[in-house]
């Protein structure tokens, strides 16, 4: 199985400041990498897809870089609505479709 | 408007079966796969498996000799059993629907709290 492992595993920030959260493969995946934004109590909802594609009705704030094994989600400008826990997925190849063990952004 | 809604027994005994159902109202079952995740409390996404609307699936390894992920689509349902729980299957099971060619999951149903317990 392709292991995802992300970094930090916590993150304290405040509104306005640049955030970015690196996920990173065992193996190359190309550009399969999607980011999800999970708030407690809810099911995850997908931000980024392909590693850089934002999906339509997410904030342009967010946006997600990288290729191979390493890649970045950022968030320019924090807003009070983005602290969550945040979860790298890869979809390449054959199954399962792993998971990174996600990041949980607090508010400074 | 797509929406997955799910429902099943949100309480088990040691060594019985799960079992969950997903319903997809408002949209095309037949142009995609579909999806279980789960989520033990307080810990990370773990995905399950997967199943499009020819019956076809894909497994987790370490899940596989105990889930069965079917799907009945004159009612654009799927559903999951997960045979012989015990505590470790406790958790949020979420089902999802899955586009490719990135596998990504790009609508959830709104999770079922599975606790398994004597």
């Amino acid at each position: 199985d392709i292991q995802m492992t992300q970094s930090p595993s916590s993150l304290s920030a405040s509104v306005g400041d640049r955030v970015t959260i690196t996920c990173r493969a065992s193996q190359s995946i190309s550009k399969y990498l999607n980011w999800y934004q999970q708030k407690p109590g809810t099911a995850p909802k997908l931000l980024i897809y392909a590693a850089s594609s934002l999906r339509s009705g997410v904030p342009s704030r967010f946006s997600g870089s990288g290729s191979g094994t390493n890649f970045t989600l950022t968030i320019s400008s924090l807003q009070p609505e983005d602290f969550a826990t945040y979860y790298c997925q890869q979809g390449y190849s054959s199954p399962p479709y792993t998971f990174g063990q996600g990041t949980k952004l607090e508010i400074k | 408007q797509v929406q997955l809604q799910q429902w099943g027994a949100g309480l088990l005994k040691p060594s019985e079966t799960l079992s969950l159902t997903c319903a997809v109202y408002g949209g095309s079952f037949s142009a995609y796969y579909w999806s279980w995740i789960r989520q033990p409390p307080g810990k990370g996404l773990e995905w399950i498996g997967e199943v499009n609307h020819r019956g076809t699936t894909n497994y987790n390894p370490s899940l596989k000799s105990r889930v069965t992920i079917s799907v009945d689509t004159s009612k654009s349902q799927f559903s999951l059993k997960l045979t012989s729980v015990t505590a470790a299957d406790t958790a949020v099971y979420y089902c999802a629907r899955v586009l490719v060619p990135a596998v990504m999951l790009d609508l959830w149903g709104q999770g079922t709290l599975v606790a398994v317990s004597s």
